[in-house]
């Protein structure tokens, strides 16, 4: 089945620095990816739809200039958490889908664990 | 989209069947009916979807009640591997680049 895949797996950064989450559809194009982020013993909210070529789109209550998107090619989109904080420190999970299929499911990563301290 | 209602937790013991209900009285006729799973520390995994007919895969088993107000996911022999958290989503299209909303979910823990 479809791949998505994250990167970093874990992250741990100093309050004021960036960190940049990678994420991969490995063997198919995504035109759309989304940008969730999870507390502990909370569910998945969502932040952001990523869309190849074009500017991101913002859940209310994001920052889009502190969780930066950029989706440059259909396989890759990236966020970027700007002058994180401790309250950043979060799991970040990014999904796709092949575009215009029928019939089919969101491919999830891995997540990635944010810790900022 | 249609807001699902899940019992926050569930247990069953291993090698059972496990039933997991899901809530969605609200529910249009076309909108589907999709089960994902999460394993602690990991990205959701896709477990299986419907309409209107029940369906079964590798995984798991989906009934639809006639009037699409309620399903049921079942794990027909549970594993400790299906200790996870697992979200009933009611989504208006069947085309896979359309976001998710994930509630509460069921949290099922498997019982030696």
């Amino acid at each position: 089945g479809a791949v998505v895949s994250q990167h970093p797996s874990w992250v741990i950064c100093k309050s004021g620095t960036s960190v940049k989450i990678e994420c991969r559809s490995l063997d198919f194009q995504a035109t759309t990816m989304f940008w969730y982020r999870q507390f502990p013993k909370q569910s998945l909210m969502l932040m952001a739809t990523s869309n190849e070529g074009s500017k991101a789109t913002y859940e209310q209550g994001v920052e889009k200039d502190k969780f930066l998107i950029n989706h440059a090619s259909l396989t890759l989109s990236t966020l970027t958490v700007t002058s994180a904080h401790p309250e950043d420190s979060s799991f970040y999970i990014c999904s796709a889908s092949a575009p215009g299929t029928v019939n089919t499911e969101a491919f999830f990563g891995q997540g990635t664990r944010l810790t900022v301290v | 989209d249609a807001k699902t209602t899940q019992p926050t937790s569930m247990d069953c013991a291993e090698g059972r069947a496990a039933n997991l209900p899901c809530n969605h009285s609200t529910i249009s006729g076309n909108e589907y009916v999709y089960w994902y799973r999460q394993i602690h520390s990991q990205g959701p995994q896709y477990i299986i979807h419907g309409l209107k007919n029940n369906e079964t895969n590798e995984m798991a088993s989906l009934i639809i009640t006639e009037d699409r107000k309620s399903s049921t996911l079942i794990l027909p022999h549970a594993t400790l591997r299906d200790t996870a958290v697992y979200y009933c989503i009611v989504r208006l299209t069947n085309f896979g680049n359309e976001k998710l909303t994930f509630g509460t979910g069921t949290r099922l823990t498997i019982i030696p």
